[in-house]
């Protein structure tokens, strides 16, 4: 079966950084994203990486290697409006998009 | 374009009852999935299009749920006999049509179902 496995609940203070590891075991594998979602929203993209290494977008950063079927997203510089929800995904073989069950980020003031 | 929408954004029915949700994605974007999303669960593949095209559907889905996209552009979901396991958010995602971005997804609203 396809899985993919993140911490269930994270806590951080403001002002700090904060890293959710993902691993996934998925049929065919074509890139890992990440999504944010706080509580009664709608899911939003967040960063993508297709090829081992680090991709920078503002506070966050992505992590990927493939070899060890692992990534993560860093947040620096936590701010109380980035607590939420942080869902891992993988393209498989078959183009579907396959969710990780999320993590919950709380950050303490 | 606003982004992707989905209608109704809440549904109460009863059990047995059919129900029909409605999602517009963003105007130039060719593939269009539906999600659905229980509390505490990440999103639950169910289905994706491209274009009018539909390319996979979950082995995990009943046979009650049928999506459509019939110009390529809006897509209906239909759950006929509605049971009460189906309460959940459905959500709508696109993305644009290059294959490098097929998981940049853009997400609705969603729609929220509770049946009785």
């Amino acid at each position: 079966g396809q899985s993919l496995e993140q911490p269930s609940e994270v806590t951080a203070v403001e002002g700090a950084i904060v890293q959710i590891n993902c691993t996934y075991q998925t049929s065919g594998f074509y890139g890992l994203s990440w999504y944010q979602q706080h509580d009664g929203g709608a899911p939003t993209f967040l960063s993508y990486n297709a090829l081992d290494g680090l991709e920078e977008t503002g506070r966050f950063s992505s992590f990927l290697s493939r070899s060890d079927s692992y990534g993560y997203l860093l947040l620096q510089e936590l701010q109380m409006k980035d607590s939420a929800s942080y869902f891992c995904a993988v393209r498989d073989q078959d183009d579907k998009i396959i969710f990780g069950k999320g993590t919950r980020l709380h950050i303490l003031p | 374009d606003t982004g992707v929408s989905q209608n109704p954004r809440h549904k109460i029915t009863k059990r047995g009852q059919n129900v029909t949700f409605r999602c517009d994605p963003i105007s130039e974007h060719n593939r269009l999935y539906w999600y659905r999303q229980t509390l505490g669960q990440g999103p639950e593949f169910l289905t994706y299009f491209q274009n009018e095209a539909q390319l996979e559907k979950s082995r995990l889905l009943s046979d009650r749920f049928s999506a459509e996209r019939p110009k390529g552009s809006f897509s209906t979901l239909e759950i006929q006999r509605t049971e009460q396991g189906d309460s959940a958010m459905y959500l709508c995602a696109s993305s644009p049509g290059t294959s490098g971005r097929y998981n940049e997804q853009f997400f609705g609203p969603g729609t929220r179902l509770t049946v009785l």
